[in-house]
């Protein structure tokens, strides 16, 4: 009964380097969003796909990248990380269309240095 | 204007008190409406969604909607210190990326 499992829970990262944080879920469900959020902010939306083999951008999409690489799996890339990209990332699935809740994963915990 | 609006809190309620948490969205075409938990530390736990005028029970949870308003609301029956956690509203709508949060309400229940 996994649902939407993220991985890692926790990374720390010097300014500069790279890294991929995970996302996949076994609800069936077509849609995959990836959230940042800050403390005293609220949810931000970074990526989101509709379905196997689209994404689109959301509010905040500048430094990162995403891959869908298949139902179940949805990857956030950031290429050079800063600091400003310090936060916790939520991955979120959704069935159906947009007027269904979406379901979280547990979050990754991203420190940049 | 962000298209879901609530009231940052905290909220301070005693224990065994009516927690009522308010939300009021922008965009008339939303369809559904969801109440999420947070607690500090981890992820949104979904615990309401509503997609009709009026009310909807759920145990101690009752949500309600009313669209002529654009006004969603949670209120939370017999306040238990467990129930202290950010709580955040959500609408959407049948297009996709038209799913909005709020920034969330901090409920503080207090023994």
């Amino acid at each position: 009964n996994a649902g939407v499992t993220q991985t890692p829970k926790f990374q720390v990262l010097k300014t500069g380097q790279s890294m991929t944080l995970q996302c996949a879920q076994d609800m069936n469900h077509n849609s995959m969003y990836w959230y940042r959020q800050d403390p005293g902010m609220g949810l931000r939306l970074i990526y989101y796909s509709a379905s196997e083999g689209t994404t689109d951008k959301g509010e905040v999409p500048n430094g990162y990248n995403v891959s869908r690489l298949n139902k179940r799996e949805f990857s956030l890339r950031l290429e050079s990380a800063a600091p400003s990209q310090t936060s916790v990332y939520f991955c979120a699935t959704q069935h159906g269309g947009s007027n269904q809740p979406q379901h979280f994963g547990d979050g990754t915990r991203l420190s940049i240095l | 204007q962000k298209e879901v609006e609530q009231n940052s809190g905290p909220l301070s309620v005693p224990e065994g008190a009516i927690a009522s948490l308010n939300c009021t969205y922008s965009d008339r075409g939303s369809q559904s409406f969801f109440w999420y938990r947070q607690y500090s530390g981890k992820s949104p736990e979904l615990i309401m969604s509503i997609y009709s005028n009026g009310d909807k029970e759920d145990g101690r949870f009752t949500a309600q909607l009313n669209k002529a308003s654009q006004y969603v609301s949670l209120l939370i029956r017999d306040s238990q210190p467990s129930d202290s956690a950010t709580y955040l509203c959500a609408g959407g709508r049948n297009n996709f990326n038209k799913f909005y949060f709020g920034s969330g309400t901090k409920l503080n229940v207090k023994p």
